[in-house]
């Protein structure tokens, strides 16, 4: 079956670095979009990134732009979200979620997600 | 940015009734619409896609309606495991989630 496993969620302080890591399984990886999707303690959900399935594309919100970078190993069929000058408030669980085959598709899978905390 | 507004924040049925979600987009998504329910603790599962397309294993008492900036998600008979926040998603421009409806037992 579908499966995507988050690791790497930790407390960093404020300025600080983390990468992520999504392992899936159970479908073929380098057929598929991938995005991470966070959600702040108590609140709503904001897509952050994708990465198309060949890797080619990378496309990132507003609010990460310039400080996160998506990358994905269709080899190892991992994707990655390196996460610099963290703020306080990208504080939240990183959800992995599979897109469709195409750009701008829903989400069918998500992993567990994995938790980050800034603070000092 | 397209803004995704549900209402109401909170709804309180009484199990075995009737359930009805909304969604409005600031402009329009086509049928680029995705309703996902997510209990505490765990991920969002995905239920409808395409505005009404009930996703593999939603039960056929949920179902998804509307086009352009309106949208609804109807739940015909709530079970107890019904009872969770539920949140639209539009994907024609980019991704956005509206903040949330949380489904509480009346």
């Amino acid at each position: 079956q579908v499966q995507l496993v988050e690791s790497g969620g930790d407390l960093v302080k404020p300025g600080g670095s983390l990468r992520l890591s999504c392992v899936v399984s159970g479908f073929t990886f380098s057929d598929y979009y991938l995005s991470w999707v966070r959600q702040a303690p108590g609140k709503g959900l904001e897509w952050v990134s994708y990465a198309s399935s060949s890797g080619g594309s990378l496309q990132y919100a507003d609010s990460v732009k310039g400080r996160f970078t998506i990358s994905r190993d269709n080899a190892k069929r991992s994707v990655y979200l390196q996460m610099n000058s963290l703020r306080v408030e990208d504080t939240a669980i990183y959800y992995c979620a599979r897109g469709g085959t195409n750009r701008l598709e829903y989400f069918d899978f998500w992993g567990q997600g994995a938790l980050v905390t800034v603070s000092s | 940015e397209i803004v995704m507004t549900q209402s109401p924040a909170t709804l309180s049925v009484s199990p075995g009734e009737r359930a009805t979600l909304s969604c409005r987009a600031s402009q329009s998504v086509n049928s680029n619409l995705a309703w996902y329910q997510q209990k505490p603790g765990q991920s969002p599962k995905l239920l409808i896609h395409s505005a009404s397309t009930r996703a593999t294993g939603t039960p056929t008492r949920f179902s998804g309606s509307g086009s352009g900036t309106e949208f609804t998600l109807t739940i015909s008979s709530l079970q107890s495991e019904d009872f969770a926040v539920y949140y639209c998603q539009q994907y024609n421009y980019w991704y956005t989630f509206g903040q949330g409806t949380k489904l509480e037992i009346k």
